[in-house]
């Protein structure tokens, strides 16, 4: 069974340049988080989709960053503009519902210059 | 905040049984405790959850003190693959996960 898949795995950009990063969990999973985790730091979650539903998203800097589940399965999460303290691994992960185990991608390491 | 204390840091020889304490003191009848790993530049991988009783699984067993107010995670055989970061989080059932900054493990030869 294919795990969560993430793209990209890298990626630089100049500050207040757009980003995305796509997601697409477990298959049969309602459930998907996005984390960010600052180097020497546990992950922090930025939101949470049940299905298409963002669910819970108190913690996502609304004013530059936005996420779409748009069908309920893959993600997209996005930062316009970035900023340098933006540079982070973002994670992705599911769970077959809200409170299971949760399953992680590999990440998208970013980097803002 | 994370619901739970970890040691910065553990050494463990090649070999030898790794043993990961965490304390949750305040954890309550509902919440179940878990366990996850980050080896360097990859996501966090799932290891074992337990509510009250002990668990076992093909990478770790979970030891549930009876008053639920710590547990330990053992991995039996350590290997230099089992070098990470080492998470405890309680949790209750659908609520979201809060990881502290967890443990480094480090397996040494």
């Amino acid at each position: 069974e294919a795990g969560v898949v993430q793209s990209p795995r890298y990626k630089i950009i100049e500050k207040k340049q757009p980003v995305a990063f796509w997601c697409n969990p477990i298959s049969g999973h309602n459930t998907l988080y996005w984390y960010l985790q600052n180097l020497g730091q546990g992950p922090e979650l930025l939101i949470r989709y049940e299905n298409e539903e963002a669910v819970d998203d108190s913690q996502l800097p609304k004013d530059r960053f936005s996420a779409e589940r748009l069908k309920g399965v893959d993600s997209t999460l996005k930062i316009q503009p970035a900023e340098l303290g933006d540079s982070a691994v973002y994670l992705c992960a599911s769970s077959i519902t809200g409170g299971e185990t949760q399953y992680f991608g590999p990440g998208t390491r970013l980097l803002v210059l | 905040d994370a619901k739970t204390t970890q040691p910065t840091s553990m050494d463990c020889a090649e070999g030898r049984a790794a043993n990961l304490p965490c304390n949750h003191s305040t954890i309550s009848g509902n919440e179940y405790v878990y366990w996850y790993r980050q080896i360097h530049s990859q996501g966090p991988q799932y290891i074992i959850h337990g509510l009250k009783n002990n668990e076992t699984n093909e990478m770790a067993s979970l030891i549930i003190t009876e008053d639920r107010k710590s547990s330990t995670l053992i991995l039996p055989h350590a290997t230099l693959r089992d070098t990470a970061v080492y998470y405890c989080i309680v949790i209750d059932y659908g609520q979201n996960f809060v990881f502290g900054p967890g443990t480094r493990l480090s397996v040494l030869p």
